[in-house]
């Protein structure tokens, strides 16, 4: 079946603009999780999703940064006012249930803010 | 809080050789952890998983692993690599009881023939 899907795969941007990063999870997963890829940073954790409500926002890394959920499917990440530090891969993951193990991921969106 | 340690950032080794991927964590309560794979431009993928019982785990593509809860290491092995294994490798744990996943630095393996 489908994996997990994300748009677009790639973005460009100038600094001080919004961004809207989507993500549509396997059919049926009712656990979403957002994750940044940077090279400063790597790999981290920034919300997850239990159906639409986010039950863990710590990772989110300042209030320019915000998400939502609609119909327990698609998730959409916003970045308000964005800065060069916010280039990065965004990655998104679903699973089954919030207690499945195992976290599917998509392909990424890369972000660029020049 | 939880941290996962990748110690070797590169792994270089010929085709047909053993490699093994080191992986060290930290946490006082019970964890679970994971092995991801991470092909270039594309997203990660589930190698293998140690959630309780067995310490040596299996996973896909002939990759196992095995948890050491003493040394808190849970390090990543294949018998024999091939080209196709280059990629870059990512250690990941999430304690119980929490649902995201803390990741490791990454290590990248350079298989060459």
């Amino acid at each position: 079946g489908a994996g997990v899907s994300q748009s677009p795969s790639n973005k460009v941007t100038e600094k001080g603009k919004d961004v809207e990063l989507r993500c549509d999870p396997i059919s049926g997963h009712t656990a979403l999780y957002w994750y940044r890829q940077s090279l400063g940073q790597g790999l981290e954790f920034l919300i997850y999703f239990q159906g639409n409500s986010a039950p863990d926002k710590s990772g989110l890394p300042s209030d320019r940064f915000s998400a939502e959920r609609t119909g327990g499917s698609v998730s959409t990440l916003t970045i308000q006012r964005t800065q060069q530090e916010d280039s990065a891969v965004y990655l998104c993951a679903s699973s089954l249930e919030v207690a499945a193990y195992e976290q599917y991921f998509g392909p990424g969106t890369r972000l660029t803010v020049t | 809080a939880q941290s996962v340690t990748q110690l070797d950032s590169q792994v270089p080794v010929f085709e047909e050789a053993p490699v093994e991927l080191r992986c060290n964590y930290s946490s006082s309560v019970s964890v679970y952890l994971f092995w991801y794979v991470q092909y270039p431009n594309q997203g990660l993928q589930l190698l293998l998983k140690y959630l309780s019982g067995s310490t040596l785990v299996k996973g896909i593509n002939g990759f196992e692993a095995e948890f050491n809860k003493s040394q808190t290491s849970f390090h990543l092995r294949k018998p024999s690599v091939h080209i196709s294994d280059t990629a870059e490798y990512f250690c990941a744990v999430r304690t119980a009881g929490f649902q995201k996943l803390v990741f490791g630095t990454g290590t990248r393996l350079l298989v060459s023939p």
